[in-house]
């Protein structure tokens, strides 16, 4: 089992550019959720994708957007960089949205730098 | 409202008892999650406690909880240096599958 993955492991992007970052959950996992971990802070929840539609969302602006895919992997969309979205972005899986607890698995990570 | 705070910084010796400590703020919270993140790495969920619990033993870590007084502990016994890590406290509410974090406790064990 593979376990959570997630593309590119570090990209550097230029203010005003769009990004697109990839995780693909774990084996038989369904819903897939995506943080923002800035430096030196705890994960912030952007939202969350199951059956791909978007089921929950934090307090990000519209420049976030996602998709998920039939195969249950999602894609994370960040358009118009601005600095301050430098942050290491975390892809979470899980199964069955909405059944209470459920064990959240991540994966490693990419690192956005933006300049 | 959503909010779980943690002590920012701990330092242990090799072999001690580690406690990081941990408050969170919304009484609906139904799991309660540990997290380690090593330098450059996601997380490992550690461990978690259903919010009518009062205790939870996994081998080396115990997990207390006092719903009362919302306060939550991971007690990481025999304490070594592979556990110096950032250790992050979180909850999970009823419905749906939003984690809501602290902003992390630095473990660090002297050898």
């Amino acid at each position: 089992d593979a376990g959570v993955t997630q593309s590119p492991t570090h990209l550097i992007k230029t203010r005003g550019q769009q990004v697109t970052l990839r995780c693909s959950p774990k084996s038989g996992h369904d819903t897939v959720s995506w943080y923002q971990q800035a430096l030196g802070q705890g994960p912030q929840f952007i939202f969350q994708y199951y059956e791909e539609e978007e089921r929950q969302r934090g307090n990000f602006p519209d420049r976030f957007s996602g998709h998920q895919f039939p195969n249950y992997s999602s894609e994370l969309n960040v358009n118009a960089l601005l600095l301050g979205d430098s942050a290491l972005y975390l892809c979470a899986s899980s199964l069955s949205y909405g059944a209470g607890n459920t064990e959240a698995f991540f994966g490693q990570g990419t690192r956005l730098t933006v300049v | 409202g959503e909010d779980v705070e943690q002590s920012l910084f701990l330092s242990v010796r090799e072999g001690d008892s580690s406690v990081i400590n941990c408050t969170y703020t919304d009484s609906s919270s139904t799991y309660l999650y540990w997290y380690k993140q090593e330098p450059g790495a996601g997380l490992q969920l550690l461990t978690y406690i259903f919010s009518n619990m009062d205790m939870k033993q996994d081998q080396r870590l115990t997990v207390l909880l006092n719903k009362k007084d919302k306060h939550l502990s991971l007690r990481i016994a025999d304490t070594q240096t592979g556990d110096s890590a950032i250790y992050f406290c979180a909850e999970i509410f009823e419905y749906g599958n939003k984690l809501v974090f602290g902003a992390g406790t630095i473990l660090r064990v002297k050898s």
